[in-house]
């Protein structure tokens, strides 16, 4: 019984490059959350999805970032021309479809450094 | 105005000790939720507990329980018994309904030492 499985764990860029970061949701799972962390700081909501479907971007950046997840794979959070300032932990959370949860999941995140 | 405030950016206990670890939180909804994370140094987040904004009774876990005093808007998590394995960095966080979905706002943390 998976939980929240993100990857990769650790994703190096050069400035300019683009990162794509993967999360595979809990089985059954039609919602999906990302957050960033930044060092010595607490998550921050990003945008939260379902599938198909941007329900809630309020978190993300206007420029450079994107996010999706589609009815088949994973949700991919995907960052252009990548910059210093995105080096973070990113992490993925999923539930259900019904009701608001009690218990939120996260992934392992994905730390991304920027060179 | 801060949603989530933490005061304690570090904390120490001596092991077998109990040790709490402050939350207030600022909200107008009244239907909202509360949760506690703890974050090892390699990183993951550990869902503790959660407490909903219309449960009567303070949620417990295991050796985790929640102070949920509503009036005060607090929501202090207290870990009996201290382990070495309790040293992390604790977040406390909440979801509130009129924001929607399921997005939470997490304070900066407190980072729990338990001496040996």
């Amino acid at each position: 019984n998976a939980g929240v499985m993100q990857n990769p764990r650790h994703l190096v860029r050069r400035r300019g490059q683009e990162a794509r970061l993967r999360c595979s949701p809990v089985k059954g799972h039609s919602h999906v959350y990302w957050y960033r962390q930044l060092p010595e700081e607490g998550l921050k909501f990003m945008v939260y999805l379902q599938k198909e479907n941007i329900i809630d971007e309020s978190g993300m950046p206007k420029e450079r970032f994107s996010a999706e997840f589609p009815k088949e794979g994973p949700s991919i959070l995907r960052i252009q021309q990548v910059v210093r300032g995105d080096s973070a932990a990113y992490f993925c959370a999923s539930s259900p479809p019904q009701g608001l949860v009690t218990e939120a999941f996260f992934g392992q995140g994905t730390r991304l450094t920027v060179v | 105005a801060q949603k989530i405030t933490q005061t304690q950016p570090g904390m120490f206990v001596q092991e077998k000790e109990a040790v709490t670890l402050d939350c207030t939180y600022d909200t107008s909804d009244q239907s909202y939720g509360l949760f506690w994370y703890k974050q090892p140094s390699s990183g993951e987040m550990i869902f503790l507990i959660y407490q909903g904004s219309y449960d009567e009774q303070n949620a417990t876990e295991g050796r985790y329980s929640l102070n949920f005093q509503k009036a005060r808007k607090s929501a202090n998590l207290v870990i009996s018994a201290s382990q070495l394995g309790d040293s992390a960095m604790y977040f406390c966080a909440m979801r509130e309904r009129q924001t929607g979905a399921n997005n939470l706002f997490f304070g900066t943390g407190t980072r729990l030492t338990v001496i040996p």
